[in-house]
């Protein structure tokens, strides 16, 4: 069974540019979460999806958005971005919304602002 | 809100030592937590889990007891290997704030360096 899988691996952007990354789930998963690591701040949680839907937001400013498509396949997307955004952008799948789902993660996005 | 504090290291051992890895936690529920490892260019993987009180988590030789006592939850290992170098992450998420609000919480990170 493929795992969950991000693309593209890397990414370099400038300042005020808008990106868009992807993350297709394991076969079956329904939830996607996504992640930002960064060397500072460590990882903190973005927004999850379930069912087309987000059901829970971390802080972060509007710039960050995401969606989720029917096939549970995912984008998240940064507008106007900023040298502080540069980061290893995680996503996660689980089946479901149960609190005692294992999260898998990708490998992750790395984005690079300059 | 919830924060975990995990010892940052980095932590250099040599091949068959002991490993303890702190972490404490602070959080308004009744958290479950986590221990992640993260391999260089890889994604985080689940280590090992625990879901109440008392419970200890293992896994690969790793273990770790949920002391609601301390709020630790602390990692160790009695024999270390190379292969275990890696970046330990400690985690938790908390049941209090339902089903519907799932997130988890991370520690910084510990570098761990195990060398021959």
């Amino acid at each position: 069974k493929a795992g969950v899988t991000q693309t593209p691996r890397y990414l370099i952007k400038t300042r005020g540019q808008q990106v868009t990354l992807s993350c297709s789930p394991i076969s079956g998963h329904r939830s996607v979460s996504w992640y930002q690591q960064t060397p500072g701040q460590g990882l903190q949680f973005l927004f999850e999806y379930f069912s087309e839907t987000q059901r829970n937001k971390g802080n972060f400013p509007g710039r960050f958005s995401g969606r989720q498509f029917s096939n549970s396949r995912s984008e998240m997307n940064v507008s106007t971005l900023e040298l502080g955004d540069s980061a290893l952008y995680l996503c996660a799948s689980r089946v479901g919304i149960s609190t005692n789902e294992k999260l898998f993660f990708g490998s992750g996005t790395q984005l690079s602002v300059l | 809100g919830d924060s975990v504090t995990q010892m940052e290291g980095p932590v250099t051992l040599s091949e068959e030592a002991f490993l303890t890895i702190n972490c404490t936690y602070t959080a308004t529920g009744y958290p479950s937590l986590f221990w992640y490892v993260q391999y260089p260019g890889e994604g985080l993987q689940l280590l090992l889990k625990a879901t109440k009180a008392d419970d200890k988590g293992s896994n690969k030789g790793f273990e770790a007891t949920y002391r609601k006592e301390t709020t630790s939850f602390h990692l160790e290992k009695g024999s270390v290997q190379v292969s275990d170098s890696a970046v330990y992450f400690c985690a938790l998420s908390d049941l209090n704030s339902g089903g519907s609000n799932y997130k988890l919480t991370f520690g910084k990170g510990t570098l761990l360096t195990v060398n021959p």
